[in-house]
C-alpha cells in the first residue's frame, strides 16, 4: 500500500496481560522502524528491520518486548506481561533505505493503555 | 550518537506574525535533517528534509528550514503562521550510515486569533 498501516488503533490492556500491535510498511520499503511516544511526547526508538532481519534493537527492553517482520505477513510488536509505563503511543515507520531515501513514513500510531 | 535539542517546548504566536522553532543537533558525522509536524491525535507527517545541495529547503504550505553547519542548526521558520499550522513539530536528525532517527522533545506551536 501507499501508506503505514498499523493496527488496532486503541488498545486495552490489564497489566500483566499481553499486548501485540501491527504494521503493514509500504510496499517496496525495506525498512521497518518501531517508536514509543511518551506523554511528555518524546519519542523512544526501539528497534528497526531490514526486510525480515533485526537491524538495530538497541531501544528494545528486552526483557518483556519481542517483534518480528516476517515475509508475507505485518510485522508485529508484543509486549508480554504489560506494565502501566508501557501506556504510549506506539508508531510504525517504514523506508526505502540505501541510497535512495532516508525519510521515514509514519503510521498513524496504536494507542496502548495499560489500566 | 546523535542528539537533538528543541529548547523551546511551546511557541505561542499570534496569526500571521512571524515564526522560527529553534533545533539544534549534535552529531561526529554526516548527518540528514528532517522536521516532521504532528497534528492532535495523528501520526507524524515529514515537512521538509535536507539530504545534500542547497542549505536552505522549503515545505509546500510556506515553511522553511536553513541547514547551518558551522553552527549545527537546522531552524525551522514560517514568515506568516496560519490557524491551522497548530501543532507539534518535531526536528529529526537521520545518521547516514545506519538509516536510525533520532528525534528531539518536540515544540508544541500555538497559532492565536
Amino acid at each position: 500500500g501507499e501508506e503505514v498501516a498499523q493496527t488496532p488503533k486503541h488498545l486495552v490492556r490489564g497489566e500483566g496481560q499481553k499486548a501485540k500491535l501491527y504494521c503493514a510498511p509500504i510496499k517496496g520499503h525495506s525498512y521497518v522502524f518501531w517508536y514509543q511516544q511518551v506523554l511528555k511526547n518524546e519519542f523512544k526508538f526501539l528497534i528497526s528491520f531490514q526486510n525480515e532481519n533485526v537491524f538495530d534493537e538497541t531501544g528494545m527492553p528486552k526483557e518483556r518486548f519481542s517483534a518480528k517482520c516476517l515475509p508475507n505477513s505485518p510485522c508485529s510488536l508484543e509486549i508480554q506481561a504489560t506494565k502501566l509505563e508501557d501506556s504510549a503511543v506506539y508508531f510504525c515507520a517504514s523506508s526505502q533505505g540505501g541510497s535512495v531515501s532516508y525519510e521515514q513514513y509514519f503510521g498513524p500510531g496504536t494507542r496502548l493503555t495499560v489500566t | 550518537a546523535q542528539s537533538v535539542t528543541q529548547l523551546d517546548s511551546q511557541v505561542p504566536v499570534f496569526e500571521e506574525a512571524p515564526v522560527e522553532l529553534r533545533c539544534n543537533y549534535s552529531s561526529s558525522v554526516s548527518v540528514y535533517l528532517f522536521w516532521y509536524v504532528q497534528y492532535p491525535n495523528q501520526g507524524l507527517q515529514l515537512l521538509l528534509k535536507y539530504l545534500s545541495g542547497s542549505t536552505l529547503v522549503e515545505s509546500i504550505n510556506g515553511f522553511e528550514a536553513e541547514f547551518n553547519k558551522s553552527q549545527t542548526s537546522f531552524h525551522l521558520r514560517k514568515p506568516s503562521v496560519h490557524i491551522s499550522d497548530t501543532a507539534e513539530y518535531f526536528c529529526a536528525v537521520s545518521d547516514r550510515d545506519f538509516n536510525k532517527f533520532y528525534f528531539g522533545s518536540g515544540t508544541k506551536l500555538n497559532v492565536k486569533p
